[in-house]
């Protein structure tokens, strides 16, 4: 079994709808929550990065950490086409390696 | 937020040549780098934990004789294909954290499309 699981997709919304990407965890102990986007052909690049249970916001993007549920979430609101790429929810120990899911490849059709 | 550069972008070369991908930190210092091997529409695979001044450290399934990983400076770490296969043929993208920053926090370079004929 593996460590993080995302919902693998893929995902085509059209143009302004709001996006929800999820992933879920086994091992408790991981404490910091990250989101990266990658577009083909690119490396990851970091859109959100949260450390306790809870919400944080930025612009039409929301992180959502529930570690009750051992649950993660990524909002995006209004999507735009640019948005279109994968997903790649990632999290870690306080001393180990980051973990990441499979990743959702989202298209936002315009 | 930090840059990581990756060099070469994209790479075709022989089987049985070798290749070299170079990383740097552009902005910062890094004493660890991380090595990742990413197939089509899948996940980072790490393979390797680049420390400055000592030895890589691999992950289980990894060839360390295969990809040799330098990490000499605190700016550049190196991966190596050596003797590579078409089954080598991947694309590599290697990461590093912020001294001091969120840990977690990891910053991509652009990744290298390396095509072994």
């Amino acid at each position: 079994q593996k460590e993080v699981e995302q919902d693998p997709g893929p995902l085509s919304v059209p143009e302004g709808a709001i996006v929800s990407l999820n992933c879920t965890y086994s091992n408790s102990a991981f404490q910091y929550f990250m989101w990266y986007r990658q577009y083909s052909r690119k490396g990851p690049e970091l859109l959100m990065y949260t450390y306790s249970s809870g919400n944080k916001e930025d612009g039409r993007f929301t992180a959502q950490v529930d570690k009750s549920s051992k649950y993660i979430s990524l909002f995006i609101r209004d999507s735009q086409p640019s948005d279109s790429a994968t997903y790649l929810c990632a999290m870690r120990t306080n001393a180990g390696k980051s973990t990441f899911g499979d990743g959702t490849t989202l298209t936002v059709k315009p | 937020g930090a840059v990581v550069s990756q060099h070469p972008s994209w790479v075709i070369c022989k089987s049985g040549t070798s290749v070299k991908i170079e990383c740097r930190s552009l902005d910062f210092q890094a004493t660890t780098m991380f090595w990742y091997r990413q197939f089509p529409k899948q996940s980072l695979m790490l393979m390797a934990t680049s420390n400055e001044g000592s030895k890589a450290t691999y992950e289980q399934g990894v060839e360390k004789d295969k990809f040799l990983i330098n990490h000499a400076s605190l700016t550049l770490s190196t991966l190596t294909v050596t003797s590579a296969h078409p089954e080598d043929s991947s694309f590599y993208i290697c990461s590093a954290g912020l001294a001091g920053g969120r840990t977690g926090e990891l910053f991509f370079g652009e990744g290298s499309r390396l095509t072994v004929l």
